[in-house]
């Protein structure tokens, strides 16, 4: 089974930065890597998917990158509902798994 | 609209079973795939497994083998999660989530949560 892992846990930034969460993969997945946004009280949010494709309705200050094992999430500008935790997600074959998220705050 | 409506919340005692819900309205329920995602308190999102909604072919993560029945009923376009001989550790908000499988695949929609706690 495919693990994958995420860094750091949790993170705290001012509004208007910018910052950068890593995921990586046990194996190569190609790009079939998704980030969701998770919030309390609500249901997980897609906000990219194969590693870069931005869903309809993210602002563009969400981006993804990367290939193989090795993705980022990086949020520019960052605005304060932002705040949440961030899960990349691998989609590269049954069964699927999520990296242990990234709690996100904001000072 | 696609959406996703999720049973309500369940209290159950330890060794009992649950069955939870998952209706599907706004889009041809056969032409996505249905997973079940959960959340126990203070950890993060963990798979639990799937099912074909075109064949009905369930598929479940291995740590739940044994433990969970996933199902259909194409006739009312609604999945459900049953989980037998709940733990403690069972107590978690529960998730369906439609995939989205045309060359990428990814959760699109999902549901609102379910709350199961497994009281001892």
């Amino acid at each position: 089974d495919i693990q994958m892992t995420q860094s750091p846990s949790s993170l705290s930034a001012s509004i208007g930065d910018s910052v950068t969460i890593t995921c990586r993969s046990s194996q190569t997945i190609s790009n079939y890597l998704n980030w969701y946004q998770h919030k309390p009280g609500k249901a997980p949010k897609l906000l990219i998917s194969s590693a870069s494709a931005l869903q309809s309705g993210v602002p563009s200050r969400f981006t993804g990158s990367g290939s193989g094992t090795h993705f980022t999430l990086t949020i520019t500008s960052l605005q304060r509902e932002d705040l949440g935790v961030y899960y990349c997600q691998h989609t590269y074959g049954i069964p699927y798994s999520f990296g242990q998220g990234t709690k996100l705050e904001i000072k | 609209q696609v959406q996703l409506v999720q049973s309500g919340s369940e209290l159950k005692n330890l060794g009992a079973s649950v069955k939870i819900s998952c209706k599907a309205s706004g889009y041809t329920f056969r032409n996505y795939g249905m997973h079940w995602v959960r959340q126990a308190p203070g950890l993060g999102l963990e798979w639990m497994g799937w099912i074909s909604t075109l064949s009905g072919n369930p598929t479940s993560a291995q740590g739940f083998k044994g433990r969970i029945v996933l199902s259909l009923d194409k006739s009312v376009d609604t999945a459900y999660l049953e989980i037998i001989s709940l733990r403690p550790d069972d107590t978690a908000i529960y998730y369906c989530a439609r995939e989205y499988g045309a060359g990428a695949y990814y959760f699109d929609y999902w549901g609102q949560g379910t709350a199961v706690t497994v009281s001892s």
